[in-house]
């Protein structure tokens, strides 16, 4: 039921590329981005909702395929203030709010 | 830009000790959840609550806790009798529809 997310860690070099993947065994009404510095609350980035909408802002975009049931973020050109641990989360139904997060994937982008 | 307020920020209890947490969500919102993160782990739903009532639980959210709205600002979750696994990061969220949640900065619960 809890959504895997691929990779578990990446480094960077300021200015590359990241992707991070979210897949989920269940059918999916939404899929929920989180960013999460150490100790503190996750800052949501963005809101995927069933029918297949890539959203973005800045340069941080996702895509989701709901058909797949998978939803993927993407990094461009990263700075150092992207670094943490960056989270989905799914909800099945729509109806309460319920997120179910994966595990996380830890991001440092070294200068 | 309206936040999501938590105190205490930090809370340390013993064990079999009754805790309540409190969160102010932002005051337009409709919605209202508390999620927990035990320490290098992910976030864990416990409960989402709208109109007054607990709306969907986890499997986490067992007879020791509750949840109230007493009165037009506070959500609280209170903890009957905590267990030293009850410790852990608790994070109030709350939202307009069930789409776009905001988290507060957290209540860090430690159980001796």
């Amino acid at each position: 039921q809890q959504p895997v997310q691929s990779p578990q860690a990446v480094i960077l070099r300021e200015g590359e590329d990241a992707v991070i993947n979210c897949s989920s065994s269940k059918a999916l009404y939404s899929v929920h981005w989180y960013r999460q510095k150490h100790g503190e609350a996750p800052v949501f980035l963005m809101i995927l909702l069933k029918g297949g909408e890539q959203k973005g802002h800045d340069k941080i975009s996702a895509s989701f395929n709901e058909k797949k049931q998978q939803s993927s973020l993407y990094l461009t050109a990263s700075q150092l203030s992207y670094s943490g641990t960056y989270f989905c989360g799914t909800e099945g139904t729509g109806n309460t709010g319920k997120l179910i997060f994966g595990q996380g994937t830890t991001l440092q982008v070294k200068p | 830009e309206p936040e999501v307020t938590q105190t205490p920020s930090h809370q340390v209890t013993q064990m079999g000790q009754e805790v309540i947490l409190r969160c102010v969500p932002i005051s337009n919102h409709l919605y209202f959840y508390w999620y927990r993160q035990i320490l290098g782990q992910k976030v864990e739903f416990l409960v989402s609550f709208y109109n007054n009532e607990i709306s969907e639980k986890s499997e986490i959210f067992d007879d020791q806790f509750s949840v109230e709205r007493p009165d037009g600002s506070n959500f609280t979750l209170k903890i009957r009798s905590t267990k030293l696994e009850d410790s852990a990061m608790y994070f109030c969220a709350s939202s307009t529809t069930t789409d776009t949640q905001y988290f507060g900065p957290g209540t860090r619960l430690t159980v001796l």
